[in-house]
């Protein structure tokens, strides 16, 4: 069973460039399963798509956020990551990542999440 | 960019009562949906793929239905463990998720 878990700071200042680390366990990245994605929930809203990226470094991005996001895997470590700039009080939420399936087009597996605050 | 809707907001039932949430896509989204509880705190955990298959584990009183632009996820008995939110996801172009269906204790 696949578990993933998010890492990275909890504290960002307005205009710097977020970076989070998921690093996955129980199974390979390099599966041909899975797409790896990056999914955010601000304090007491709804879920909202970032990006996913595949083990070969295909990535596709929400439009919205394609600008500032970058998302790319290390396929030695067993691990991806998120890198979004110039946040605002906006990107203040909880990160999560979760292991999309190909077949099924689902979430599967998620981390825990982290809480990033976005605050001079 | 395809927009889910969910209703209602809030469904407030007893335990052992019936739950039917529903989710409407601006356009057809085929079988392409998904369910998702959240309890809070916790992260979101996948019940229906495909709008009407199972995932690995959940309990049978979970089904979904529904195809095109109109789904709906039933639990056919709440156990009080069911009382959370639920999220549909559908997964054309790229994921978007609805804005959820909060199920409360009545």
């Amino acid at each position: 069973q696949l578990q993933l878990q998010e890492s990275g700071p909890g504290l960002v200042k307005p205009s710097e460039t977020l970076s989070l680390t998921c690093t996955v366990s129980g199974g390979s990245i390099s599966s041909s399963s899975y797409y790896w994605g990056w999914i955010r929930q601000p304090p007491g809203k709804g879920l909202e798509w970032i990006g996913s990226i595949y083990y070969s470094g295909s990535t596709y991005y929400n439009p919205s956020l394609k600008s500032r996001v970058t998302i790319s895997v290390d396929t030695s470590k067993n691990q991806f990551s998120l890198k979004l700039s110039s946040v605002t009080a906006a990107d203040t939420a909880v990160y999560y990542c979760a292991s999309y399936d190909i077949l099924t087009g689902a979430f599967d597996y998620w981390g825990q999440g982290t809480l990033v605050t976005v605050s001079s | 960019e395809i927009v889910l809707t969910q209703s209602p907001a809030t469904l407030s039932l007893s335990p052992g009562e019936r739950a039917t949430l529903s989710c409407r896509a601006s356009q057809s989204v085929s079988s392409y949906l998904a369910w998702y509880q959240q309890k809070p705190g916790q992260a979101p955990r996948l019940l229906i793929y495909d709008a009407s298959n199972r995932a690995t584990g959940i309990p049978a009183r979970f089904s979904g239905s529904g195809s095109g632009t109109d789904f709906t996820l039933t639990i056919s008995s709440l156990e009080p463990e069911d009382f959370a939110v639920y999220y549909c996801q559908q997964r054309s172009n790229w994921p978007t998720f609805g804005p959820g269906t909060k199920v409360d204790i009545k």
